[in-house]
């Protein structure tokens, strides 16, 4: 079966722009995650969804950053008045169940120019 | 700040060699994940072990895990140059969310 994908792989924008980043999860996985990994630094958590509720949003920089998952499948982070401190890798990962083994897409390559 | 912390930072090892890198982490877990990254894009999923769990073997990794220590050891045997690659350890803690808690990394390569 497919795997969890995101798009676009790669996004270029200005400061200042509005963004949106896509993650399709695993068919059947009711939790989603996103992280954000910045060159030489391991992944660092921003929200967890379980269904379409946000259950942590502890890591979500600011209030430039948003995420939602309306009918608890598809999930779009959107980054409003992007700095050039947001540039960065950004990972989805989905799982089955609680405390289940997280499955990660490839990541979209955010760079704010 | 970052819950696990892996050592060393970067080993480098010939063909057929073994390869351990550990993790320290510090606060109580329900699970521990290993996982790999090639090139600084996608995540693999490499092995789970859970808190009651003191290892677990798949192919050729072993991963250990002592709560009573507070860490974790990843051992590759008889290792590859596709096994080059940058290696994660991330904690599920315990009485938190469902979220992950990466370590830095430890950068291998493997040597032909």
């Amino acid at each position: 079966g497919a795997g969890v994908s995101q798009t676009p792989s790669n996004k270029v924008t200005e400061k200042g722009k509005y963004v949106e980043l896509r993650c399709d999860p695993i068919s059947g996985h009711t939790a989603l995650y996103w992280y954000r990994q910045s060159l030489g630094q391991g992944p660092e958590f921003l929200i967890y969804f379980q269904g379409t509720g946000a259950a942590d949003d502890s890591g979500l920089p600011n209030d430039r950053f948003f995420a939602v998952r309306p009918e608890g499948s598809v999930s779009t982070l959107k980054i409003q008045r992007t700095e050039r401190g947001d540039s960065a890798v950004y990972l989805c990962a989905s799982s089955f169940i609680r405390e289940d083994t997280q499955y990660f897409g490839p990541g979209t390559r955010l760079t704010v120019l | 700040s970052q819950q696990g912390e892996e050592d060393p930072q970067a080993l480098s090892i010939q063909e057929g060699e073994n390869a351990t890198m550990n993790c320290s982490y510090k606060t109580s877990i329900n699970n521990l994940q290993w996982y790999r990254q090639n090139s600084g894009r996608g995540l693999v999923h490499l092995i789970l072990i859970r808190s009651n769990e003191r290892e677990k073997h798949s192919g050729r990794l072993r991963v250990t895990l002592d709560t009573s220590k507070k860490s974790s050891s990843l051992l590759i045997t008889a290792s590859r140059a596709a096994d080059t690659a940058s290696y994660f350890c991330a904690t599920d803690i315990q009485g938190g969310s469902e979220k992950l808690v990466f370590g830095k990394g430890t950068k291998l390569t493997v040597n032909p």
